[in-house]
């Protein structure tokens, strides 16, 4: 049973261009989870997708960013025009169908995609 | 406040040592908690939850105060390996039928020879 795949793993960009992050969750996984980590900081929430729905998009910020979670394929995180200071790790995680409602409900992370902007 | 709360540290201990970490949280209708290690430049991972009885897995010990919203994790006979950053993480209500979680900034270990 494959894990969370991230793809890019590195992706290099110049000031102003698109980034386009994909995750594929754990199989079974419905739930998305996107964050973003800055060197030597925590992780922070970025936005909870569901197959076609965003559940919570709090964390993301309100300009250049968004997400997608489509029927077929995997999760997208895009970052339009992107600035030195979206330099970062972005993590995707996935959790199981029942997340919503269950207590003990763990997130299983992928490998990351680390986006370095020029 | 910060939702979750952790001492950054770095804690540096010497093979073998008892260590402790912990986290406070301010939600007081969080409902499940974690404890996550992170490598350098890696994924978090699941190291234990956490549950209100408290709980151990070899030499990790994990504890839950609800009363007090406040969470450890202890670790006995310190490994090299365990070199890490430790993350506490909380997952609780939002309030609109809805449940959120949340990673705390972590507290870094290094364990030395």
């Amino acid at each position: 049973n494959a894990g969370v795949m991230q793809n890019p793993r590195h992706l290099v960009r110049r000031r102003g261009q698109e980034a386009r992050l994909r995750c594929s969750p754990m199989k079974g996984h419905s739930h998305v989870y996107w964050y973003r980590q800055l060197p030597e900081e925590g992780l922070k929430f970025m936005v909870y997708l569901q197959k076609e729905n965003i559940i919570d998009e709090s964390g993301m910020p309100k300009e250049r960013f968004s997400a997608e979670f489509p029927k077929e394929g995997p999760s997208i995180l895009r970052i339009q025009q992107v600035v030195r200071g979206d330099s970062a790790a972005y993590f995707c995680a996935s959790s199981p169908s029942a997340s919503g409602a269950s207590s003990y409900n763990e997130q299983f992370f992928g490998p990351g995609t680390r986006l370095t902007v020029l | 406040r910060k939702e979750v709360e952790q001492d950054p540290g770095p804690f540096n201990v010497p093979e073998g040592a008892t260590v402790a970490f912990n986290c406070t949280y301010s939600n007081s209708a969080s409902q499940s908690f974690f404890w996550y290690r992170q490598d350098c430049r890696k994924e978090p991972k699941l190291l234990m939850s956490v549950y209100s009885s408290g709980n151990e897995d070899g030499r990790f010990t994990a504890q839950l105060n609800r009363a007090s919203q406040y969470i450890s994790l202890l670790i006995r006979d310190s490994k090299l390996s365990d070199s890490a950053t430790y993350l506490c993480v909380v997952r609780g209500s939002t309030g609109a039928g809805g449940f959120k979680t949340i990673f705390g900034a972590g507290t870094r270990l290094f364990v030395k020879a």
